[in-house]
């Protein structure tokens, strides 16, 4: 079925580990994003790619980093986790020329 | 870049009574105003979207109403349900490869 995945869906780590969260999406979508979900509802766009080897940053800045190398992958990096960045983080996609976002289900991270 | 707030944060509504959910943006450019709904512990969903050329749009209990001249745009629930209860998320861009700009969410409680 197309749907865009998120793995872990919760990871609980220690200060100072490096993680990558996954986000693959099987819709064939060029655009795709990453947003920071505060635990009070606000969502906050931390890095976007409209298509391979295209990534910008968001409105929010991230210590995060973010690759595509493929158009159906989009894995997002922290190098050195802190309890800063606790959060929940949304991947989604779209096609392009079309505004509706396809989110997936969401990592919950909580770094202790 | 644009802005957009949203109120009220949080509404609480009797079971069968209506609900709205207010928005205001920026920027007089920005043509494409989709709602999105999160009930709790899922991913957000597009419910419904309007573009600038149309005032109303309707889907069954659901309706969005727009007004360019105030840069403003509503979303409206009628005979509200226990389903309803979820945070609702407006959003405003320019369309094409214009990144959305969420506003703040408002939790809408149905009580029964």
């Amino acid at each position: 079925e197309a749907d865009i995945y998120q793995t872990p869906r919760y990871l609980v780590i220690g200060t100072g580990k490096k993680i990558t969260l996954e986000c693959s999406q099987t819709m064939g979508h060029d655009k795709m994003y990453w947003y920071q979900q505060d635990p009070g509802m606000e969502l906050h766009l931390i890095h976007y790619s409209y298509g391979v080897n295209s990534t910008e940053k968001g409105d929010l800045s991230s210590e995060s980093t973010v690759s595509r190398i493929r158009t159906e992958h989009f894995p997002l990096t922290l190098e050195s986790a802190r309890p800063s960045h606790t959060s929940q983080y949304l991947c989604a996609s779209s096609i392009g020329g079309r505004e509706k976002l396809f989110f997936g289900s969401g990592t919950q991270l909580s770094v202790l | 870049g644009e802005n957009v707030e949203q109120h009220p944060s949080t509404l609480s509504v009797q079971e069968g009574d209506s609900a709205v959910i207010k928005c205001t943006y920026s920027d007089s450019a920005s043509n494409y105003f989709p709602w999105y709904k999160q009930e709790l512990g899922k991913r957000p969903q597009l419910i419904i979207d309007i573009r600038s050329n149309v005032g109303e749009k309707k889907d069954q209990r659901i309706a969005v109403t727009l007004n360019k001249t105030a840069k403003h745009f509503s979303l409206h629930i009628t005979e509200t349900q226990p389903e309803d209860s979820a945070v609702y998320f407006c959003a405003a861009s320019m369309g094409g490869n214009e990144k959305l700009t969420f506003g703040t969410g408002t939790r809408l409680t149905i009580i029964p």
